[in-house]
């Protein structure tokens, strides 16, 4: 049981450039979530999907968009990358976060780097 | 939405004394307060949690509190352990509406605990 995995780990791009985040998790949740880290920031929501074939903004989804592939795949997109989105990434699934009260599971992170 | 706000953002303890971390929150319908630890360059991991129906949890040395008439909760660790240190984050759990289910993170306390 891997949990929730991400890739990859670290990545440099260049302004302009694009790259995509890979998330998945083995635990079989309806819920998966993307949030950016910032120093000083708090953990802040960019995308969720509350379960297969829905996605939402968050509080800051400018400048990405997501795609939840299947039930274990939720994907990041960065289609123009700018050094404002110099962050760490995390990946976060849970069963249902609706009306229970389940643990947030999150991934390794991956820190990004946009020069 | 939820807004979260957490105090202090460091606090810096000697071993063996007790620390407190405390959140306030805006929305009266959240209904789960969870609390994670982030040690440095690893993922946030729950570590206690707390439903609005309880005012109280303890496990072992960490315990939460919870007012809801005030709206604020609070992290307790007594007798801390170098192996404390590490970045706290509180969230409130929406209760309701459109974002039912997501979670709202406060912007962290860097806690240091002295050998």
């Amino acid at each position: 049981n891997a949990g929730v995995t991400q890739t990859p780990k670290f990545q440099v791009l260049k302004t302009g450039q694009s790259m995509t985040l890979q998330c998945a998790q083995d635990m079989n949740h309806n819920s998966m979530y993307w949030y950016r880290q910032d120093p000083g920031m708090g953990l802040r929501l960019i995308y969720y999907s509350a379960s297969e074939g829905t996605t939402d903004k968050g509080e800051v989804p400018n400048g990405y968009n997501v795609s939840r592939l299947n039930k274990r795949e939720f994907s990041l997109r960065l289609e123009s990358a700018a050094p404002s989105q110099t962050s760490v990434y995390f990946c976060a699934s849970n069963p249902s976060g609706g009306l229970t009260y389940n643990e947030q599971f999150f991934g390794p992170g991956t820190r990004l780097t946009v020069l | 939405g939820e807004n979260v706000e957490q105090h202090p953002s460091t606090l810096s303890v000697q071993e063996g004394d007790s620390a407190v971390i405390k959140c306030t929150y805006s929305d009266s319908a959240s209904n789960y307060f969870p609390w994670y630890k982030q040690e440095l360059g690893k993922r946030p991991q729950l570590i206690i949690d707390i439903r609005s129906n309880v005012g109280e949890k303890k496990d072992q040395r960490i315990a939460v509190t919870l007012n809801k008439t005030a709206k604020h909760f609070s992290l307790h660790i007594t007798e801390t352990q170098p192996e404390d240190s590490a970045v706290y984050f509180c969230a409130a759990k929406e209760g309701r509406g459109s974002t039912l289910g997501r979670l709202y993170f406060g912007r962290g306390t860097q806690l240091t605990v002295w050998p």
